[in-house]
C-alpha cells in the first residue's frame, strides 16, 4: 500500500515564527506533490505544489523536496494566527490517484 | 463563476436508506473525485473518472457507485451495503495535475 506519512501534530509557534510542516512518501515513482490547507469544517485549499527535487517558494510558503529521501516540506515564514489550520500532504504518481496524508495540525499563538 | 459545487451541505438519514450526493463543476474539467474523511484521517479516495462514461473504483469503493453521464456532473450513491457511511464526502475535479476541492458535504446516517 502505498503510504503518505505526516506527523499528526499539533505543531504549535508563536506568532512571527517559522513553522516546519514534513510529510514522507513510500512510493518512489511519485512525481508530483501538493501542500493543502483545510481550516475546521470545510474543504481542503491547494496553497503549494512542487515537481522537481529543490524549493520553491510562493510569498511566505516554501516548499521544499528531495526525492532520493523521498520527503517533501513546507515552510511557512512569518506564521499568523490566520495560518491556524490542518496541512495535508498529498502525492501522485505517474497515474491518475492523489494520495493524501492524514495531515498536521498547526496552531499559531498570538 | 467558475467552481465545484456540492449538494446538499449536510445531509441526514436513517440507516438503510440508499442517498445520492450530488457533484456540478462548470470549469470543464475532465477529471473528476470522490473522497471521503473521517476525523483525524487523511482523504481516502473512493471513486474517480477521466471521462464521460468511465470512471474507475478507488480504494474504497465497496458500497459506493458513481456515475458520469454528463461531464459536469459526478454524483455519487451511498448505498445501505456501506457500513460506515457517517462521513464528510469531498467531489473534486483535477486540473494542471492538482485537485480542487468542493464543499464537501457532510452526512450522518442514523
Amino acid at each position: 500500500q502505498k503510504e503518505v506519512e505526516q506527523n499528526s501534530g499539533p505543531l504549535s509557534v508563536p506568532e512571527g515564527a517559522i513553522a516546519s510542516l514534513n510529510c514522507t512518501y513510500s512510493d518512489r515513482g511519485s512525481q508530483s506533490f501538493f501542500w493543502y490547507r483545510q481550516y475546521s469544517g470545510k474543504s481542503p485549499e491547494l496553497i503549494m505544489f512542487i515537481y522537481s527535487n529543490g524549493d520553491k517558494e510562493d510569498g511566505r510558503f516554501t516548499a521544499q523536496l528531495n526525492k532520493a529521501s523521498q520527503y517533501v516540506s513546507l515552510l511557512i515564514r512569518d506564521s499568523q494566527p490566520s495560518d491556524s489550520a490542518t496541512y495535508l500532504c498529498a502525492v501522485r504518481g505517474g497515474g491518475f490517484k492523489t494520495i493524501f496524508g492524514a495531515g498536521t495540525r498547526l496552531f499559531v499563538k498570538a | 463563476d467558475g467552481g465545484i459545487t456540492q449538494s446538499p451541505k449536510y445531509l441526514f438519514r436513517k440507516e438503510g436508506q440508499n442517498v445520492t450526493l450530488s457533484c456540478e463543476q462548470n470549469l470543464n474539467h475532465d477529471a473528476m473525485y470522490w473522497y471521503r474523511q473521517d476525523p483525524g484521517q487523511g482523504l481516502r479516495l473512493i471513486y474517480y473518472s477521466q471521462i464521460v462514461n468511465d470512471f474507475q473504483k478507488g480504494d474504497i469503493a465497496e458500497g459506493y457507485s458513481v456515475s458520469r453521464e454528463k461531464k459536469e456532473s459526478f454524483p455519487l450513491t451511498v448505498t445501505s451495503a456501506q457500513k460506515n457511511p457517517t462521513a464528510f464526502y469531498l467531489c473534486a475535479s483535477r486540473w494542471d495535475g492538482a485537485l480542487h476541492f468542493g464543499n464537501g458535504t457532510r452526512l450522518t446516517v442514523t
